[in-house]
């Protein structure tokens, strides 16, 4: 089975700083993806980025970065300039790419606060 | 706006109540799923349905019960529900089931079982 583990239950970032987000996962799997999701207050789930096990590179999104560490099954998230509507709370997830089934395996989140 | 679309926003319902909840999708995806959101607790994958056809059924008590009549629709039938049923229902969908594609989610419909 896989897990996921955010550590940090909650956050705080001063507006335009910088913020890194831990998510670490066990998995025998070796082609996987994994995604950061954001949610805001009005619930709605968004996509903030995707990386791809085989891809070495770290995935990048405008503000947005990872730091993916793939033998020590680890995908950090940093948030550059953060702003006021970062605020959030942050998933992380991963799916296997072998399963027919689509499922996402989810971590319990990070709630994060970016103060003006 | 991701493009799903989840009715109602918030729902009270008894233990006797029959309810459901509505999924609807504008993305041309053919793989919907159904999610639990606890609080304290990940995400739970509840049902996953590919082509109109359900693909998993996540260990989910048969008081829930699925139906997809097309690929644009998917609905949460509630029955006899408890107490520890109250939580944030997401529905979300995907051009295909697998492959990595990204799932795109609704706003929920927060259940409150009293």
């Amino acid at each position: 089975a896989q897990t996921v583990t955010q550590s940090q239950p909650e956050m705080s970032v001063q507006e335009a700083e910088t913020v890194t987000l831990s998510c670490t996962y066990d998995t025998s799997e070796s082609n996987y993806y994994l995604f950061w999701y954001k949610q805001p207050p009005s619930r709605q789930m968004i996509l903030v980025i995707r990386q791809e096990a085989y891809k070495q590179q770290n995935a990048t999104e405008n503000r947005f970065s990872v730091n993916f560490q793939k033998a020590a099954k680890s995908f950090s998230l940093k948030i550059s300039d953060s702003q006021l509507g970062d605020t959030a709370m942050y998933f992380c997830a991963f799916l296997d790419r072998g399963s027919t089934l689509g499922r996402l395996y989810f971590g319990r989140g990070t709630q994060l606060t970016v103060w003006p | 706006e991701t493009g799903v679309t989840q009715t109602p926003r918030h729902l009270v319902m008894g233990m006797t109540n029959k309810k459901s909840l509505k999924c609807e999708q504008h993305l041309g995806h053919n793989a919907m799923y159904w999610y639990k959101q606890s609080a304290k607790k990940p995400l739970e994958l509840m049902f996953v349905y590919n082509f109109k056809e359900q693909t998993e059924n996540n260990s989910v008590p048969s008081r829930f019960s699925p139906e997809c009549p097309n690929s644009s629709h998917l609905f949460l039938h509630l029955h006899t529900l408890q107490p520890e049923d109250s939580a944030l229902y997401l529905c979300a969908s995907s051009p295909r089931r697998d492959s990595g594609d990204i799932q795109y989610f609704g706003a929920g419909t927060r259940l409150s079982v009293l």
